[in-house]
């Protein structure tokens, strides 16, 4: 059961044009999301982080949107740069009232741009 | 401050044996948890240790197994390989008892494990 999913495996833009990278969830108690980024042979990178309470997260060129009512999430870079071209994962953070917690990880999206 | 280092990068092994991986996380950080990357699957859970104490696991069989140590080292044992555990392991630590939004995971850069 992919409770996070990331429809799109690649996605190519061109350089300085906005980059839209999406992600769906099916589980309503998420407490939290974020974006990681990750480079061929590194481990994945924090990027970006939003509250469940929040709909927008903005970092520079990074922002994120969450849709709570369409359980969807987006990531928008503007404007694109060639180093952005790596591997984009969203997750999902539930805290559980037993004092766990677990991250749920999208399949991922590969971002080309093109200079 | 040194990152989350993991060894070996790269091991190859045979359907069959065993393999254990090594984590070292951030200096200060005592939880670390552990994941599978494959083509197509994104990362899936493993499991999570705090302070020698495993809190939470994934969805794996009972020949994936871990501990953690004193020094808050983690190691990751799978036993009787089959080719499917073909992928990238990676581990994370945080400086947080719960990460949160301002403390996220920091992940190693992974061991890729064959399996022939």
């Amino acid at each position: 059961d992919q409770q996070v999913k990331q429809n799109s495996p690649s996605l190519s833009v061109q350089e300085g044009r906005i980059s839209i990278l999406n992600c769906d969830y099916t589980n309503s108690m998420f407490d939290y999301f974020l974006w990681y980024k990750k480079y061929p042979a590194e481990g994945p990178t924090f990027l970006i982080s939003i509250s469940s309470i929040k709909d927008k997260n903005e970092d520079g060129r990074f922002t994120v949107f969450l849709n709570k009512s369409a359980k969807h999430l987006s990531l928008h870079i503007v404007p694109s740069q060639p180093g952005d071209s790596a591997v984009y994962f969203c997750a999902a953070v539930r805290l559980s009232t037993s004092g766990t917690y677990k991250y749920i990880f999208g399949t991922g999206t590969r971002l080309k741009v093109l200079a | 401050k040194a990152g989350v280092t993991q060894t070996p990068r790269y091991l190859i092994k045979t359907r069959g044996q065993q393999v254990t991986l090594s984590c070292s996380p951030i200096s200060g950080h005592r939880s670390v948890s552990w994941y599978q990357q494959t083509p197509g699957q994104g990362l899936q859970f493993l499991f999570e240790y705090f302070s020698e104490t495993q809190r939470n696991k994934g969805n794996f069989p009972g020949r994936f197994s871990g501990r953690q140590f004193s020094n808050s080292r983690s190691e990751m044992n799978v036993s009787t390989l089959e080719l499917g555990d073909s992928a990238l392991y990676l581990c994370a630590s945080s400086g947080r008892a719960y990460p949160n939004l301002d403390s996220p995971l920091h992940f190693g850069n992974g061991t890729r494990l064959t399996v022939t």
